[in-house]
């Protein structure tokens, strides 16, 4: 167990849906990610947000947003939802704001699996 | 850019032989590098990482990573796979100080 925990666990919902997972970062953790995990894809970074200011972006879509609230819970707000956007997604936290120091080791939670139908 | 290059999406190894998977990296800084396990169903567990300190890295169930920086390789290595080592192995970089650039993984089998 990581200490990040992530909910729901599974979810299903329709095209052209929105739906919100959310993620609790470990105790003491002030940095957030959002990992996407898809059979064509493969895991790929989506953004990150360090003590409630985004920090870095990377392939995320416009169709999708986070946030960081000020209890450091990190929400990601998926809209206009495609059969595409079916996937595994991962927050991880760290402690640090940087993955290339000692106080950026990242832990994972277990992921929300998102089906679109 | 970051960029990482997993050799053999698939691996099989029987019980007891030594497991091998290949990791390549490309950076244009020094990289931390990474090893991330992941069981079925679960998220990724850190195994070990390279912060340019000791080029031969230990880590957790017996696996060790050696940095080599001529080759831009970062294999993993296991002298007797067990059973329990059966799940998908990741690769990843950060030198952009923020994100983690993964590779596309590779599923180890072992055999009985």
């Amino acid at each position: 167990d990581s200490g990040v925990t992530q909910t729901p666990k599974h979810l299903i919902t329709a095209t052209g849906q929105r739906v919100t997972l959310r993620c609790s970062p470990r105790s003491g953790d002030l940095s957030v990610y959002w990992y996407q995990q898809s059979l064509d894809q493969g895991l790929q970074f989506l953004i990150q947000y360090y003590n409630g200011e985004e920090r870095a972006k990377g392939n995320i879509l416009e169709r999708f947003s986070a946030q960081q609230f000020p209890d450091l819970h990190s929400e990601l707000n998926l809209s206009s939802l495609e059969l595409g956007d079916s996937a595994l997604y991962f927050c991880a936290s760290s402690v640090g704001g940087r993955a290339d120091t000692p106080f950026g080791e990242q832990f994972f939670g277990p992921g929300t699996r998102l089906t679109v139908l | 850019a970051q960029s990482v290059t997993q050799l053999g999406s698939h691996v099989s190894v029987s019980e007891g032989a030594l497991v091998l998977l290949r990791c390549n990296y490309s950076s244009s800084v020094p990289p931390y590098l990474f090893w991330y396990v992941q069981y079925p169903n679960q998220g990724l567990q850190l195994l070990l990482k390279y912060t340019s300190a000791a080029t031969l890295v230990k880590g957790i169930n017996g696996f060790e990573a050696e940095f080599k920086k001529s080759e831009t390789s970062f294999h993993l290595t296991k002298p007797s796979a067990h059973m329990s080592d059966a799940a998908e192995y990741f690769c990843a970089v950060s030198d952009a100080g923020n994100m983690l650039t993964f590779g596309g993984g590779t599923r180890l089998m072992v055999k009985p």
